[in-house]
């Protein structure tokens, strides 16, 4: 079956950039999708379509897509950033949903 | 407000059977596919199910094909999951979403438990 592969951890110093990973065959034609999830709530959508940021987001959340791998980038995270992101696509027949294995995001 | 809000979810033995349901308000339902998607304790977030706008079209992860059956009441604002033999690796929170460019917003999710 389609997977999508992330690093596990990602750890940054407030103000810092971070960038978190996301692999898989299909994205070179699929679109990919993250989510931030802090703990004990429910995902957030936090880019969509590769690059595109929901109403609402704040504007140092962007996204990127080249080949097999897409990037979130957060610039000058902060502190309230901490939290799992999972990227999200549709498999090569378009037809099912995965999410990648998630990554836990440090910022101190 | 667009929200979503799901219930149904408990403790059942394996081989039991639940139906989550997804109650939906602020928005037009009838236009929205729409998602199941679960969590197990501790774990990452797993696709289960989307539903067209007309609930002709379904598709299914392949853990839970053939067990799980996604439906909807338009009429209702209403999103349901069927879900028969279930086993312990079934358990976790399940969260219903709307697809609106991604999936967005997502409900507070309800904890299905299954053990004996």
């Amino acid at each position: 079956s389609y997977e999508l592969t992330q690093p596990p951890s990602v750890s940054v110093s407030p103000g810092q950039t971070a960038r978190i990973t996301c692999s898989g065959d299909a994205l070179p034609k699929k679109y990919a999708y993250w989510y931030q999830q802090k703990s004990g709530q429910a995902p957030v959508l936090v880019i969509y379509e590769d690059s595109k940021r929901p109403s609402g987001i704040p504007e140092r959340f962007s996204g990127s897509s080249s080949g097999t791998m897409a990037t979130l980038t957060i610039s000058g995270a902060q502190v309230e950033d901490e939290a799992d992101y999972y990227c999200y696509s549709k498999d090569s027949s378009g037809n099912r949903w995965v999410f990648g294995g998630g990554t836990k995001l440090t910022v101190l | 407000e667009v929200q979503l809000v799901e219930s149904g979810g408990g403790l059942v033995q394996p081989g039991g059977s639940l139906r989550l349901s997804c109650a939906a308000s602020g928005f037009t339902f009838s236009s929205h596919w729409m998602h199941w998607v679960r969590q197990a304790p501790g774990k990452g977030l797993v696709w289960v199910s989307h539903i067209s706008t007309d609930g002709g079209s379904t598709s299914y992860a392949d853990s839970v094909k053939g067990r799980f059956t996604i439906s909807r009441d338009n009429a209702k604002n209403t999103l349901y999951l069927q879900m028969n033999s279930l086993r312990a690796e079934d358990t976790a929170v399940y969260y219903c979403a709307r697809d609106n460019w991604g999936l967005i917003p997502w409900g507070q999710g309800t904890l299905v438990t299954v053990s004996s």
